[in-house]
């Protein structure tokens, strides 16, 4: 198993640039979560996915972020334009979800850095 | 989502038995407790989960009481590897929600 893969692992930009990060989820799982991890907030759920269609988006910060899933082996989270505040871990999960087990498997994370 | 307490951090021998606590007293006969961990700066590993009764894996041993207000993680013998932060979580639906977590130091 290849894992939930994600890309870049790293990314340093300058304020006001936009940022796009990647994320391929375990092939035959219907769910994918988008966190971010600060050493002030802890980690923290974004969004996330089922079947490809957003079903919470409650956790995104502001218009500044979006997230999108086009199809079952790909999801982007984009920030434009992009803010020193910003910079964190960047992690993608996914998972196999029904009622009786929702295990998330984690990406090893974007790390951004806003200038 | 119910909410979660941790210490926030525990000291253990290598090679002696780690038991971290977690309560979760506002939990609902639905939630499953669910424990992971995260080594450095590296995405958060799953260890188990249960629902009513105690759990065993190749990794740790889940228990949880009687009346589910509260849980206790088993690493049987803990090496310096193991040095990590443990997140217990109660999931509801789809999602997870990570609270502080208890940082375990395994020391020679």
């Amino acid at each position: 198993d290849a894992g939930v893969i994600q890309s870049p692992r790293h990314e340093v930009t300058e304020m006001g640039q936009e940022v796009t990060l990647r994320c391929k989820p375990i092939s035959g799982h219907n769910s994918l979560f988008w966190y971010r991890q600060t050493m002030m907030r802890g980690l923290e759920l974004l969004i996330y996915f089922n079947n490809n269609v957003p079903i919470d988006d409650s956790g995104m910060p502001e218009d500044r972020f979006s997230a999108k899933m086009p199809n079952a082996s790909f999801s982007t989270l984009k920030i434009q334009p992009s803010e020193p505040r910003d910079s964190a871990v960047y992690f993608c999960a996914s998972s196999l979800w029904n009622w009786t087990s929702g295990t998330q498997y984690f990406g090893p994370g974007t790390r951004l850095l806003v200038l | 989502d119910a909410k979660t307490t941790q210490p926030p951090s525990m000291d253990c021998a290598e090679g002696r038995a780690a038991n971290l606590p977690c309560n979760h007293s506002t939990i609902s006969g639905n939630e499953y407790v669910y424990w992971y961990r995260q080594i450095h700066s590296q995405g958060p590993q799953y260890i188990i989960h249960g629902l009513k009764n105690n759990e065993t894996n190749e990794m740790a041993s889940l228990i949880i009481t009687e009346d589910r207000k509260s849980s206790t993680l088993i690493l049987p013998h803990a090496t310096l590897r193991d040095t990590a932060v443990y997140y217990c979580i109660v999931r509801r639906g789809g999602k997870l929600i990570f609270g502080q977590g208890t940082e375990l130091s395994v020391k020679p």
